[in-house]
């Protein structure tokens, strides 16, 4: 069963403290994403990678930095927490293809910033 | 920037009945999928439509697309309280990559 895996459901932080939120997938996709969903704006993109060691910004990008070193992997870290970062993170991953096909998100990990 | 907007917000009917969605964009696409989410959990694609197609059916799930109006409609043929979920219409706004979703519809079926 194809599976994307976020590496906590739920996370506690202090602001100003540095977050990692990870995202593992086993279906040797090339496309993967950060989104965060609040309630009344949907689902916004915050960052996307394509490849190994690529990253493109998504509309939110402020506050957030990725890194993608391995092709299943893809880390969404918030250098320095603020409350305004409380949300649902989610993870997504797709195969590369002509045009944007089918995403498989991961359960979600719900961060709150106090 | 929302590509997709789903409407209405809420919607709420008895079990049995059918349940119909709709979507509106802006731009040009090359397709648009249609996903839900029970609360609390990940999103789980539906289905998807290229701009090419009109109308698609998956199970009790029938989606159509008129390009010229820029709107699709998912249609759930008779629901189950299971189906109670968000559900969400995204779009690629003709990128290759990236998908952009409406703020989604809450359907509440009732037993």
């Amino acid at each position: 069963d194809v599976k994307v895996t976020q590496s906590s459901r739920y996370l506690v932080k202090r602001t100003g403290e540095k977050v990692f939120l990870e995202c593992v997938q086993d279906m040797d996709h090339e496309n993967m994403f950060w989104y965060r969903q609040d309630p009344g704006l949907g689902l916004r993109l915050i960052y996307f990678s394509y490849d190994v060691k690529m990253k493109e910004k998504g509309d939110i990008p402020e506050g957030y930095s990725v890194s993608r070193e391995k092709k299943e992997r893809f880390s969404l870290i918030l250098e320095s927490a603020s409350t305004n970062q409380t949300s649902m993170y989610l993870c997504a991953s797709s195969s590369q293809g002509r045009h944007t096909g089918e995403l498989f998100f991961g359960e979600g990990s719900r961060l709150t910033v106090l | 920037s929302q590509q997709g907007e789903e409407d209405p917000q809420a919607l709420s009917i008895q079990e049995g009945e059918n349940a119909t969605m709709n979507c509106s964009y802006k731009t040009s696409i090359n397709n648009l999928q249609w996903y839900r989410q029970n609360s609390g959990r990940g999103l789980v694609h539906l289905i998807l439509i290229r701009s090419n197609e009109r109308e698609k059916h998956s199970g009790r799930l029938r989606v159509t697309l008129d390009t010229s109006k820029k709107s699709s409609s998912l249609l759930i043929t008779a629901s189950r309280a299971a189906d109670t979920a968000s559900y969400f219409c995204a779009t690629d706004g003709g990128s290759n990559y990236k998908l952009t979703f409406g703020k989604g519809t809450l359907l509440t079926v009732n037993p």
